[in-house]
């Protein structure tokens, strides 16, 4: 298994404004995902972070809007930037655990943009 | 493109009942299915994965199969209890997921 942190848990952002996630996992991963879950919806995958590379985004998401570090094989963070109502979301952090297939997710971190 | 839907969206039981949720997903060449619970403001608990080699996997109460053929997954919940409440997701594929739209599952007692 994997134990996924996520910081913040939740917040209240002003428009125009940007911030950062954290994703800490317990255990040395070569990918991490972030996804993003609107209200009443299902999750979006972001993009995919590997450590030593630039972030790979899926159709409909850019580096500028949602830029993500990934320092070392435990730790990455997407910035949402420019914040509008409209991002206003649940985005998680993913990773494939050590042993097996499974998918394991953090608690996610609930972004109300006001 | 993979398109994964969930029937029924939302389901009511009372205490004690048997029940089936269904998953389905368009390309049949799908490496994992896996499925999630969660709940109410928080994140994604992984229930159980079937590999694609795999036909079925159980856990406990729940059972979940799959038939790639048919491109359908279902999750067998056994005895359900108010405690199971929760919205029941199914995402295929391998690392990067496609998700379903979910099941809003009220066991009442």
């Amino acid at each position: 298994s994997a134990v996924i942190s996520q910081k913040p848990s939740r917040d209240i952002c002003q428009r125009g404004t940007s911030l950062t996630i954290q994703c800490q996992v317990d255990s040395q991963v070569t990918m991490m995902f972030w996804y993003r879950q609107q209200p009443g919806q299902s999750l979006t995958l972001i993009a995919t972070a590997n450590q030593g590379s630039e972030a790979t985004y899926e159709s409909g998401f850019v580096i500028d809007k949602f830029p993500i570090s990934r320092p070392n094989l435990t730790f990455s963070t997407l910035t949402v930037s420019n914040m509008s109502p409209e991002d206003s979301s649940i985005y998680l952090c993913s990773v494939e655990g050590t042993v097996g297939n499974t998918i394991y997710f953090g608690e996610g971190s609930w972004l109300t943009v006001v | 493109k993979q398109e994964v839907t969930q029937i029924p969206a939302a389901l009511s039981v009372p205490e004690g009942e048997n029940l089936v949720l269904n998953c389905s997903f368009t390309d049949s060449a799908i490496y994992n299915l896996q499925w999630f619970r969660q709940d109410p403001g928080k994140g994604l608990t992984s229930l159980l994965l079937i590999q694609s080699s795999q036909r079925e996997q159980t856990s406990g109460r729940l059972n979940a199969s799959l038939d790639k053929s048919s491109g359908r997954s279902t999750l067998y919940i056994a005895a359900s209890q108010p405690g199971d409440s929760a919205t029941y997701l199914c995402a295929a594929g391998f690392q990067k997921l496609v998700f379903g739209t979910g099941t809003r599952l009220l066991v009442s007692p």
